[in-house]
């Protein structure tokens, strides 16, 4: 089965930056498209970012456009989320996420990783 | 950007149930790209439908899904213990992907 891995997230303070890295494992990973998802504590479920399989196409919600950079590293079968800027709305826990085959709803997901934007 | 509006906010129900769901859309969903999530406390999401009504690999068949334009339901033939959660609708019809508020499923 598809295992998705996240890690990177933790403390820091307003204006500040963090790397999120999403791990893939049991897929042939360059063929996705691929998520992050946040989930702010106690709230719903926020699409972020998407980047296609190729690497060559990227996208991002309004709430994060100019702060937040996805890429994805075929070699070591990760993708990344370089987050800077950060501001206390963007507390929550992220999760990558692989797209489907067919569309993209996600069909995958990793356990998350939480990140907490506080001075 | 689509705005999905899911109700009701809350359900309370006993198991053995029958259970539909709601998922109301801004503006109509192409295709009817529309996919189901649940949710349990401290795990990610799982998806349960995609399409409006195709079952994810491993779905029980109690759970189905239908509609179409800016109108989509999920039920639950008949609620299992497990299946008290949250569910989420998402829309990939059209850019930004955006997810319903959720529906939590508890138990009374």
């Amino acid at each position: 089965e598809v295992q998705l891995v996240e890690s990177g997230g933790g403390l820091v303070q307003p204006g500040g930056s963090l790397r999120l890295t999403c791990a893939a494992s049991r897929i042939a990973f360059n063929s996705y498209a691929m998520s992050w998802v946040r989930q702010a504590p106690g709230k719903g479920l926020e699409w972020v970012s998407g980047i296609s399989g190729s690497g060559g196409s990227t996208y991002y919600a309004d709430s994060v456009k100019g702060r937040f950079t996805m890429s994805r590293d075929k070699s070591m079968n990760t993708v990344h989320l370089q987050m800077n800027n950060l501001r206390g709305e963007d507390t929550a826990v992220y999760y990558c996420a692989k797209l489907g085959v067919s569309g993209h709803y996600h069909d995958y997901w990793g356990q998350g990783t939480l990140v907490t934007v506080s001075s | 950007e689509i705005v999905l509006t899911q109700s009701p906010g809350t359900l309370s129900l006993f198991p053995g149930e029958r259970i539909t769901l709601s998922c109301r859309a801004s503006q109509s969903v192409g295709n009817s790209f529309l996919a189901w999530y649940q949710q349990k406390p401290g795990q990610a999401p799982r998806l349960l439908l995609f399409d409006a009504s195709r079952r994810a690999t491993g779905v029980p068949d109690r759970f189905s899904g239908s509609g179409s334009g800016t109108d989509f339901t999920l039920t639950i033939s008949r609620l299992e213990p497990e299946d008290f959660a949250v569910y989420y609708c998402q829309q990939y019809g059209s850019s930004p992907l955006t997810f319903g508020g959720g529906t939590k499923v508890e138990v009374k």
